[in-house]
């Protein structure tokens, strides 16, 4: 299988600041990594992903950066505005695999 | 607009009792998962289907069954609900590898409370 673990588990910003969720996996044939931003009471929804062949990618405030190496990922959240609390999870798919592998999820609070 | 849907968005039921959970995709999506969500444990994968006729089990699948008889449907049953399976169900679906899009994308959730 595959073993995701993320961190931290609560995570508590004051607006404008930066938030960072880190992700490892442990085996190097995933090449998909997707987070998902899921606010109380909804579905998870997809916010950014990154495959394997890629360093970074940007999306507005939102960033995704991964290092194959050590793998990792992490997402990054600039200027974090109150609407960004949520919980986040990152997955992992491996090649040739459709299951993805979910940490266990990051409760942000960005505080007003 | 092709969706994902899940029927009932919430039920009360009793333990003992056989509890189907509906999940439905427009997508024409191969791929087919059931989550399980708790406080603290993130999401769980419980069943999932790579295709019709095809099932396999998740990391916490006993007492929960699936089928898939069609391209649209992957149904959850409870054999016998128990008060541990308690929680959020969400169904997903993905097209697989090499797609544009090829992330999961969520239905809304069934609240389950067996009492």
């Amino acid at each position: 299988g595959e073993n995701v673990e993320q961190h931290p588990s609560t995570l508590s910003v004051q607006e404008g600041d930066s938030a960072v969720i880190k992700c490892t996996y442990s085996d190097s044939a995933s090449n998909y990594f997707p987070w998902y931003k899921q606010e109380l009471g909804k579905r998870p929804q997809l916010i950014i992903d990154i495959r394997s062949n890629v360093g970074e990618k940007k999306d507005q405030r939102i960033a995704v950066t991964l290092n194959k190496t050590a793998k990792h990922f992490s997402l990054h959240i600039t200027e974090t505005q109150p609407e960004d609390s949520a919980v986040y999870f990152c997955a992992v798919r491996k090649y040739n695999f459709n299951k993805f592998y979910f940490g266990s999820g990051t409760k942000l609070n960005v505080k007003p | 607009d092709a969706e994902i849907t899940q029927s009932p968005r919430h039920k009360i039921t009793e333990t003992g009792r056989q509890v189907t959970l509906a999940c439905h995709q427009t997508w024409n999506h191969n791929n087919m998962f059931w989550y399980r969500q708790d406080l603290g444990h993130g999401l769980r994968l419980i069943h999932y289907s790579y295709g019709v006729q095809d099932t396999n089990k998740g990391e916490v699948s006993d007492g929960y069954s699936v089928s898939r008889s069609n391209t649209e449907d992957l149904p959850l049953t409870l054999e016998s609900a128990a008060s541990s399976q308690t929680s959020v169900y969400f169904c997903a679906s993905s097209v697989g590898q090499g797609a544009r899009q090829e992330t999961q994308y969520f239905g809304p959730g069934t609240r389950l409370l067996v009492l």
